[in-house]
Order: C-alpha cells, then structure tokens, then sequence
C-alpha cells in the first residue's frame, strides 16, 4: 500500500516561516491535499491540487509537489496555526484515500 | 452554509453492531460523493468508505471490508455506516466528509465510537 510519510512536529517562531514535508514514492505525479486540525475540530482543507487555496484560507497558506515530496508552506506563522496538518493523496492503484502521517506544527 | 452532522455513536462491546448516521445541509447533496474518515484517540486519520452519487460504485479500507457497510438516500440528504462485528482497534471518531476528485471538502464535526467491555 501506499505510505506517506511526514515529520512527527516542526517548530517555528512568530513571523517566520514553517515548512511541512510529505513523502511518497512519485507523489509528485499525484494530486496532493492539505489538512488542517486544530485540537478538538474537525479537520480543514487548506490546500488542494498540489497548490490551490479553498476560498477563505489565508494566501500565507502554499503548496508544492515534485519528485518523491509534497511541501506545505505557511508564511508569516501566527499562533493560530499551530495544529496537526495532515497530507492526503488518491491511490489509483489501490483505488484507496491515504492519508499522512500528520505533523504537529507549533509555534514558539 | 455546508453543514454535515453525524449521530449514532456510543459505548458497544466488541463483537457488536453500530449504525452512524450523517445529516447533510448547505449543498446539493445528490451531486456529490462522500466518505467516512475516522481517527482513534491521539492518533491519525484513517479513510474508511466511500460511496459515490448514485451508490452505483463503493469502496472500503482494508481494515473494515467485510465488516462495515456506507450507504446513503439521496432523498433524505443521509450518509449512514452500518458497522458489524466491531472491534475495539474500531475506537474512533467517526467524520462524516463530502468527496469532490480526490479531496474531502467537508467535514462535520464527527461522532465517537467506543468498542470495549
């Protein structure tokens, strides 16, 4: 089966800029999604498609995906952004959802 | 405004049987295909089901075929999942998510299954 793997917490300064990895083999050929989870919600889409913003997530919010890893971008961190992110791909030759492993994002 | 509210969770023995039930609003909930994620306490997310528009194509995780079962009346604006044989590594909470391509748009706000003795 298909495995994502992510970084089990990344930490980062008010103002600064944190960067979320997600590894999997060719992901770069697949369509990957970002999650945000805040303690005690439900999850939220904030990227979709490799790089594309739902409407009402801040531009500080950005993705990418290329070769082997997929990369969540947060710009000018606020204390607000710190949670769980998780990434999330569509195995087609599975047929199944995955999921990464999430990452705990906080902020000093 | 999107809304999916999922109910029917509860304290069951394993080997029991639970039916969850998601109540959708805010979309035209015929057009779009939906899942079941769940996360066990502390732990990460797990795709569980999916059913498309029409109920026409479903699929499962390994982890729950043969024991769990998603259907949805299109009517009623309802996503339900029928789930036998429950185990306690079955202790999650159970999100309710509307599907478009590969991504879960929405998400309600989930409802807790307990399996133990």
């Amino acid at each position: 089966s298909y495995v994502l793997t992510q970084p089990p917490s990344v930490s980062v300064a008010p103002g600064q800029t944190a960067g979320i990895t997600c590894g999997g083999n060719n992901i770069g050929s697949k369509s990957v999604h970002w999650y945000q989870q805040k303690p005690g919600q439900a999850p939220v889409l904030v990227v979709y498609a490799d790089s594309d913003r739902p409407s009402g997530i801040p531009e500080r919010f950005s993705g990418s995906n290329s070769g082997n890893t997929a990369t969540l971008t947060i710009t000018r961190v606020e204390a607000g952004d710190e949670a769980d992110y998780y990434c999330q791909v569509w195995d087609s030759s599975s047929d199944h959802y995955v999921f990464g492993t999430g990452t705990k994002v906080s902020v000093l | 405004e999107v809304q999916l509210v999922e109910s029917g969770g509860g304290l069951k023995q394993p080997g029991g049987s639970l039916r969850l039930s998601c109540a959708a609003s805010g979309f035209t909930f015929s057009i779009n295909a939906m899942s079941w994620v769940r996360q066990a306490p502390g732990k990460g997310l797990e795709w569980v089901a999916y059913i498309n528009t029409n109920s026409h194509y479903i699929k499962y995780a390994d982890s729950v075929k043969g024991r769990f079962t998603i259907s949805r009346d299109n009517a009623k604006n309802s996503l339900f999942l029928q789930m036998n044989s429950l185990r306690a590594d079955d202790t999650s909470v159970y999100y309710c998510v509307s599907v478009t391509t590969s991504r879960f748009d929405y998400w309600g706000q989930g409802t807790l299954v307990t399996v133990s003795s």
